[in-house]
This record gives structure tokens, sequence and C-alpha cells, in this order.
């Protein structure tokens, strides 16, 4: 167990719709990042979150956003849902702001687009 | 930006063999993490191994930062360990000051009974 909770563990919705994933970070733990593991993109990283700032972006569509409250969880939204949005969706966590330090990641959420 | 290579893509074992997993890198890194996705899709982080020699039970781990690569060794295989193996790197550079991971596509391996 890593320590990294992700709600919900699948997601099965239509084209069009919207969704939140939230994720809990371990405890202590300050930063939060968003990876998207798809069939034909492989891992690739969405977001960082460092104590409640956006602290580096990927290649996240406009159609996606996030972020990390007060309490240090963060949701990642999706809306405008696509057939290729379907993958499984990470999140991790790390002590710092990632350098230098390992960063342990959650089971995912696997969302379908039907 | 920094390229991340795994080799071999695919690796077909019979429980208790041995085998050797390696990651290039095509420029300095900050951090490298070895994971292991298993059949339910969960990533299970093996070696945070920057640098240096690492030992986990059967697996252990080698990173040569001045070369460029980093091995996963895996002894004595067990049907468990099939699924697929990744490599990810974090590089300091330009934009990029937080702590993104670049994976490699990763080594396929099963391991049969």
């Amino acid at each position: 167990d890593s320590g990294v909770t992700q709600t919900p563990k699948h997601l099965i919705t239509a084209t069009g719709q919207r969704v939140t994933l939230r994720c809990s970070p371990r405890s202590g733990d300050l930063s939060v990042y968003w990876y998207q593991q798809s069939l034909d993109q492989g891992l690739q990283f969405l977001i960082q979150y460092y104590n409640g700032e956006e602290r580096a972006k990927g290649n996240i569509l406009e159609r996606f956003s996030a972020q990390q409250f007060p309490d240090l969880h963060s949701e990642l939204n999706l809306s405008s849902l696509e057939l290729g949005d379907s993958a499984l969706y990470f999140c991790a966590s790390s002590v710092g702001q990632g350098r230098d330090q390992p960063q342990h990641f959650g089971d995912g959420t696997r969302l379908s687009i039907l | 930006g920094i390229q991340v290579e795994q080799s071999p893509p695919d690796l077909i074992l019979q429980e208790g063999a041995n085998s050797t997993l390696r990651c290039n890198f095509s420029d300095s890194v900050n951090n490298l993490q070895w994971f292991h996705q298993n059949p339910w899709g969960q990533l299970i982080n093996l070696f945070y191994i920057p640098s240096g020699t690492k030992q986990n039970g059967r697996l252990s781990a080698t990173t040569v930062a001045t070369e460029r690569y980093s091995l996963l060794y895996i002894s004595s295989s067990q049907t468990t360990d099939s699924g697929v193996y990744f490599c990810a790197v974090n590089r300091r550079e330009g934009d990029n000051q937080g702590g993104k991971l670049i994976f490699g596509q990763g080594t396929e391996l099963s391991v049969k009974p």
C-alpha cells in the first residue's frame, strides 16, 4: 500500500460528459502529480501541484483542469469527454517539490468512455 | 527533452530464471525510479535510484549516472513477477523545475511456470 488513495477505481461514462477524479496524498506529502496512461501514448505527466500551487504542467488538454485543496487532496476534472480520453489516470505524491525524491503512486482510476 | 529507452520490449522466462532489464536516458537526471505494473494495473515502486546500487530481496538495481543507464536485475523469477517494468526519470531543465517523471515504454515480462 503506497498510502496514496484514488477514487473512484472505475468510472464509465459517455462522450460529452464531465467527471472528477479524486486523490489523497500520503500523509505529510505536499506535492501531488497526475499522470495519464493510454495504450497509444504510454504514461504521460499531466500536472503537478505543490502545497496548493501549480508547480509544473505537461501536455494537459484545455478540457482538463486540476486543483489542490488546503487539506492537500487534489481533484482532476475532465470535461467534454471524448473516446480518446479513455485511460488509466494515476495520482502520485512526494514529500517536497519532486526534486531528488521518490514519487509514490496510487492504484489509479480506470476511465472508460462509451 | 530527455529521452528514455528501455530494452528489451518483451521478455519471456521460465520460472527460476534470471533476467536483466536496461534503461538508457539521453541526459543527466535528478531522479530515477523503477516501477512494476502488475496485471491489475497497479504501479508498484521498486527502487528510487538516481545513482549507485540497491537490493531488495530477489531484485536489485544499478544506475551508472555518468554513462546514462540503469539496470534492473531479477533473480530466481516467479510467476508473480509478470507484468510491465517501467523506468522513469526526472530532469530539471527550462520550464520543468518540478518533479515531472518521464517514463520509458516499458519491458513486458512474462514468467511461465
